[in-house]
Formats: structure tokens, C-alpha cells, sequence
């Protein structure tokens, strides 16, 4: 049971740039988030999914696709990377039955 | 309005001695959960404890306790006998909407500092 895993650990784009973060889990949660973490700030959503083929916009959605055609896999697509998405990007996952969401180790991204 | 703030950017404590990392929340909703994570200089998020709204006694988690306060809207941190391995960030977060019903959701404060001197 690896719990929620995320690739890459770090990334460095240019801006332009596309690419995919990605984030599994094995623990048949129904919801699963991603998060961004900048300097002096909390975390802050992006988008969610409440199950496969269900997905909606968090707080920061603009420059990020999500899709869920599994349960497992929720990637998270920048399209054409800004600096402004330099950030370390979480991924987390939850079910109905805790209160508790567990998060993924964190991507560190930097697009120069 | 921020609906999490935490007003102490950075705290320092004594090893062995309690330390209280304040939260307060914004919410209309009756129903909501309060959290604290955890996050030590390698990165990861680490779940402390939880408080629902219709919770009646403070969660307590051994080391952690959460100090619920619903009229002033706060949900206080409390590490007793603090340990080197306890300086990390601390981030407050809430959910608002009942556990269960699709609003997973969390919303983070800014967070606090916590360094834990010898």
C-alpha cells in the first residue's frame, strides 16, 4: 500500500512549456485534489474530482486541465507554463468514510 | 475575508515546554471540520488532528490537543512537552459542509513557524 504517490519530484520548464504531473493512489479513495504551495502561504486548490469522470474547479483553476478516467489516476496538465506557476504542487486524496486527507510527497516545479 | 488566519508568522519554544499555535476561522456554515497539519522541512503534509463542528469534548491526539472554542471561532494548537522534531510549519485548514456529504475541500491558513530550542 504505497498510499498517494506523485511524479516527478522536481521539475524545471521553460515557459511554453506543457507537461504532466502526475498523482496515483491504491487506496480506492473517491476524491482526490491538487494543491498549489507558494512562499509564505498555505495550500491552495486547484481542482478536485469527487470520482472518475467528475471533476470541478478549486480556488487557482486558470492554467491547469485535470481529468479522471480512474479511480487510481488524477494527472494535473499545465498547457503552456508561466513563471507565475513556479510553486510545489500537492496531490491528496480522501473518501467519505475519514475526515482525513492524505497527501502525496509534492512536486516542486520551476518554470524559468 | 480570509476564512483561515493565523496571526503568528513564527513562534519559538523551549524543549519540554507546552506551545499554543493560534487558528481562528470564518465560516456561516453549521457545519464544518477544523484541521492541523504538520510540515517538517522535508516537504510532506502530516495530519495532527481533527475537530468537527458538532464535536463536543477537544480532540486530543497524545502530544496534540485542538482548544475548540466555537463562539470566538478558534481552533488553537496545543503541543505539550515540545520535542526538536515539532519545529515544522503548522498549517490550520477547515472543510466546510458535513464530512460525507462531497464537500472535501480544504481551505489553509498561511501558517506558523515553529522552532524548537534546546
Amino acid at each position: 500500500n504505497a498510499g498517494v504517490t506523485q511524479t516527478p519530484k522536481f521539475q524545471v520548464l521553460k515557459t511554453g512549456q506543457s507537461m504532466t504531473l502526475q498523482c496515483a493512489q491504491d487506496m480506492n479513495h473517491e476524491y482526490m485534489s491538487w494543491y498549489r504551495q507558494d512562499p509564505g502561504m498555505g495550500l491552495r486548490l486547484i481542482h478536485y474530482s469527487v470520482g472518475a469522470g467528475i471533476t470541478d474547479q478549486g480556488e487557482v483553476p486558470n492554467g491547469y486541465n485535470v481529468s479522471r478516467s480512474t479511480t487510481e489516476d488524477f494527472p494535473l496538465r499545465l498547457l503552456s507554463a508561466a513563471p507565475s506557476q513556479t510553486s510545489v504542487y500537492f496531490c491528496a486524496s480522501s473518501t467519505a468514510a475519514t475526515y482525513e486527507q492524505y497527501f502525496g510527497p509534492g512536486t516542486r516545479l520551476t518554470v524559468t | 475575508a480570509q476564512k483561515i488566519t493565523q496571526t503568528q508568522p513564527g513562534m519559538f519554544v523551549q524543549e519540554k515546554e507546552a506551545v499554543t499555535l493560534d487558528c481562528t476561522y470564518d465560516t456561516s456554515d453549521p457545519s464544518y471540520g477544523l484541521f492541523w497539519y504538520k510540515q517538517p522541512s522535508s516537504g510532506e503534509m502530516i495530519f495532527l488532528i481533527y475537530q468537527g463542528s458538532y464535536d463536543q469534548q477537544n480532540a486530543t491526539e497524545g502530544r496534540y490537543s485542538l482548544n475548540f472554542q466555537k463562539a470566538r471561532k478558534s481552533a488553537n494548537l496545543v503541543i505539550s512537552a515540545s520535542q526538536l522534531g515539532d519545529s515544522a510549519m503548522y498549517f490550520c485548514a477547515m472543510r466546510e459542509g458535513p464530512s460525507g456529504a462531497g464537500s472535501y475541500q480544504l481551505t489553509f491558513g498561511k501558517g506558523t513557524k515553529l522552532s524548537v530550542i534546546p
